[in-house]
C-alpha cells in the first residue's frame, strides 16, 4: 500500500529565514504525481505546489521549492523568505490513480510556526 | 476564480440523526471527492464518484454513508445514523479529469461536524 510519511510534527522558523519541510513516500508506481498542501487555521486545503514524477526538474513556485529525489522517494518543501502568513499545517501528498478517479494519500502533517 | 462550495461550514447534530453534507463542485469539473478529518489527525481518503457512480471508495467509507449528485450541481454525503466517531471535518473537492493528470484538486473550506 502507497504510504507517506512526515518525519516532523512541529517545525519552526525565524521570520525571512529559510525552512525545509520533510517527506518520503513508498510507492512501486513509476509515474506518479506529488503535492505540498497548507492547511491554516480556518481549516481549508491549498495546494502549494506539486511535481511530476517523470520530471527530473523540482518544481518551483515563488518562494516555495521542492527537493525530488526519485529514488530515495523523498520530496521536500523549502520555504524561502518565510513569512509569518506560511504558519500552516503542511501536508505531503501522493497521488494515486485507480479505476480512473485520482485518490490522494496524505501524510500526518508538520506544524509550522513562523515566529516574528 | 472557481471555488468548490461547501454547506453548512459547522453542523452539530445527536447520535444517531442523519445528516447531509453538501458540496457544489466547479462545474466544468467530472470528478468529485469527499475526504475527512478527524481534529488533529490527517486527511483520510472517502470516496470518489465519476458519471453517477462510486468509482473508489476507502474502508470507512461504509454501509453508514452514501453519496448522490441529485441534480447536475449538488454533490451530498449521507450519513445515516450518526457516532460521535464521526465528528470529524469533512472535505469536497472536484478535479476536471481522473488518471495520471495530476491537476491535483480543488477542496471546498469544508465542513465540521459535530456530533454531541
Amino acid at each position: 500500500a502507497q504510504t507517506v510519511t512526515q518525519s516532523q510534527p512541529e517545525m519552526s522558523v525565524q521570520e525571512a529565514e529559510t525552512v525545509t519541510l520533510s517527506c518520503t513516500y513508498d510507492t512501486s508506481e513509476s509515474d506518479y504525481y506529488l503535492f505540498w498542501y497548507k492547511q491554516p487555521p480556518s481549516r481549508q486545503m491549498i495546494l502549494v505546489i506539486r511535481q511530476e514524477a517523470y520530471k527530473q526538474q523540482n518544481a518551483t513556485e515563488n518562494r516555495f521549492s521542492v527537493n525530488f529525489q526519485k529514488a530515495a522517494k523523498s520530496f521536500s518543501l523549502k520555504i524561502s523568505d518565510s513569512q509569518l502568513g506560511d504558519a500552516a499545517m503542511y501536508f505531503c501528498a501522493y497521488s494515486l490513480t485507480q479505476g480512473g478517479s485520482e485518490k490522494l494519500v496524505f501524510g500526518k502533517g508538520t506544524k509550522l510556526t513562523v515566529n516574528p | 476564480e472557481p471555488e468548490v462550495t461547501q454547506t453548512p461550514s459547522h453542523q452539530v447534530t445527536q447520535m444517531g440523526q442523519e445528516v447531509i453534507l453538501r458540496c457544489v463542485p466547479i462545474s466544468n469539473h467530472l470528478y468529485f471527492y469527499w475526504y475527512r478529518q478527524i481534529l488533529g489527525q490527517k486527511v483520510e481518503f472517502l470516496v470518489s464518484f465519476y458519471n453517477n457512480e462510486i468509482s473508489e471508495k476507502s474502508e470507512i467509507f461504509d454501509d453508514q454513508f452514501s453519496v448522490e449528485r441529485p441534480d447536475g450541481s449538488n454533490f451530498t454525503l449521507k450519513i445515516r445514523s450518526t457516532k460521535l466517531e464521526d465528528s470529524a471535518m469533512y472535505f469536497c473537492a472536484s478535479s476536471e479529469a481522473g488518471g495520471r493528470i495530476g491537476y491535483g484538486y480543488t477542496f471546498g473550506s469544508g465542513t465540521r461536524l459535530t456530533v454531541v
